[in-house]
């Protein structure tokens, strides 16, 4: 049972360059979500999904997309980076079967030059 | 608005003392209120998760306390050792009746606790 992974660890991107980071948890649970984390800023919440095929807007969706084609994974897409897109990405998934604890991945250091 | 604070910033303790960190949050129509530890570098673990109808949860030498009424939780840590060190968030999950609503949790920026040797 790995919980949440994520895909990759570290990247460098330069302005304008596209990435796709993916999530997967194996506990089965239906809520993912990607964050963001910056310094001074705390966690922010950027899209979240509560099922396959659906997927919501959360504080800051702006310059990401999300899919989530299978229940297990959760992917989140930069579609032209910028340098305020540099932060280190956090995806967590959560379940009503575990009163919707959230589990969270090792994160993805992301830097755009 | 829900606004999560954690006060203070960052914290330093001699090794053994038992210390209390604190979350504040401004609006009590939470569903629950969970609190993590980050150490530098890593994801959040999670440490404690209250359901908003309890008023405690214990484990190990954690317990956290709930007051909703305040608009406040504690995380007690009792003899603190150098491995506690690390960053603690709590976050509360959000009790509302709109579907955009109801999935999302509100982080506060965290206590940096470091426990000298």
């Amino acid at each position: 049972n790995a919980g949440v992974t994520q895909t990759p660890k570290f990247r460098v991107l330069k302005t304008g360059q596209s990435m796709t980071l993916l999530c997967a948890q194996d506990m089965n649970h239906e809520y993912m979500y990607w964050y963001r984390q910056d310094p001074g800023m705390g966690l922010r919440l950027i899209h979240y999904s509560v099922g396959e095929g659906t997927t919501a807007k959360g504080e800051v969706p702006d310059g990401y997309n999300v899919s989530r084609l299978k229940k297990q994974n959760f992917l989140l897409g930069l579609e032209s980076a910028a340098p305020s897109q540099t932060s280190v990405y956090f995806c967590a998934s959560s379940s009503w079967s575990v009163s919707y604890e959230q589990y969270f991945g090792p994160g993805t250091r992301l830097t755009v030059t | 608005k829900q606004e999560v604070t954690q006060i203070p910033a960052a914290l330093s303790v001699p090794e053994g003392e038992n210390l209390v960190l604190n979350c504040s949050f401004t609006d009590s129509a939470i569903y629950n209120l969970q609190w993590f530890r980050q150490d530098p570098g890593k994801g959040l673990t999670s440490l404690l998760l209250i359901q908003s109808s309890q008023r405690e949860q214990t484990s190990g030498r954690l317990n956290a306390s709930l007051d909703k009424s305040s608009g406040r939780s504690t995380l007690y840590i009792a003899a603190s050792q150098p491995g506690d060190s690390a960053t603690y968030l709590c976050a509360v999950r959000l009790r509302g009746v709109s579907l955009s609503g109801t999935y999302k949790y509100i982080f506060g920026t965290g206590t940096r606790l470091k426990v000298l040797a």
